[in-house]
């Protein structure tokens, strides 16, 4: 079974603040997601990954960068938080190959709220 | 610009009969779509997903329905239980992208005693 880990469930954090969040799977997947999950939006993209240091933006990038520096581990950061920045975000992975027609795999997400 | 809709915010549905859940999209270029079921705390769980050279694609309770003329796929659940109780989530691949997925913005469905 894939495992995708997010490193915190909760976070509070204040506006201004550098936030880091974490996320690990362990099916040496090639491709890394990160997702908003806002009431009405569904989930909209931020950031992917499809290989290690590399990176690309996805639909909402803006106040937003990631790490891939080990295929692993993908890390969103907010540079700076602002309070139009709380939201439940997701990480999910997935396979390489888009012959094999693999879904994405999601963790539990983290529930942040910047103050 | 919403590429995938799901019109439905909400639907409620009795134990035992069938759920349908509707999708629909607006560019050609999918490929591949999905179905998630999403429980409150948790991420999304795949559920069914199906090419987009097939019309029909079936896994137990779970079947999906594929339209490309009309741009419009759905989830039928039969028969439906209490557990089936979530949020549903269709999402869609673009051709030509590394498993990039565009997401509708979900319905919730209650089954009810």
């Amino acid at each position: 079974d894939v495992k995708v880990t997010q490193s915190s469930r909760y976070l509070v954090k204040r506006t201004g603040e550098k936030v880091f969040l974490e996320c690990v799977q362990d099916m040496d997947h090639e491709n890394m997601f990160w997702y908003r999950q806002d009431p009405g939006l569904g989930l909209r993209l931020i950031y992917f990954s499809y290989d290690v240091k590399m990176k690309e933006k996805g639909d909402i990038p803006e106040g937003y960068s990631v790490s891939r520096e080990k295929k692993e581990r993908f890390s969103l950061i907010l540079e700076s938080a602002s309070t139009n920045q709380t939201s439940m975000y997701l990480c999910a992975s997935s396979q390489g190959d888009r012959a094999l027609n693999q879904p994405q795999h999601f963790g539990d997400g983290t529930r942040l709220s910047i103050l | 610009d919403q590429q995938v809709k799901q019109n439905s915010p909400s639907l409620s549905v009795q134990e035992g009969r069938i759920s349908i859940l509707n999708c629909d999209y607006t560019n050609s270029m999918f490929d591949y779509f999905l179905w998630y079921k999403k429980y409150p705390a948790e991420g999304p769980t795949f559920l069914i997903s199906i090419s987009s050279i097939k019309d029909k694609n079936e896994d137990g309770r779970f079947t999906v329905f594929l339209n490309k003329s009309a741009k419009h796929l759905s989830l039928h659940i039969v028969p439906s239980q209490p557990g089936d109780s979530a949020v549903y989530f269709c999402a869609a691949r673009w051709t030509g992208t590394a498993s990039k997925l565009t997401f509708g913005t979900g319905t919730r469905l209650q089954v009810t005693l």
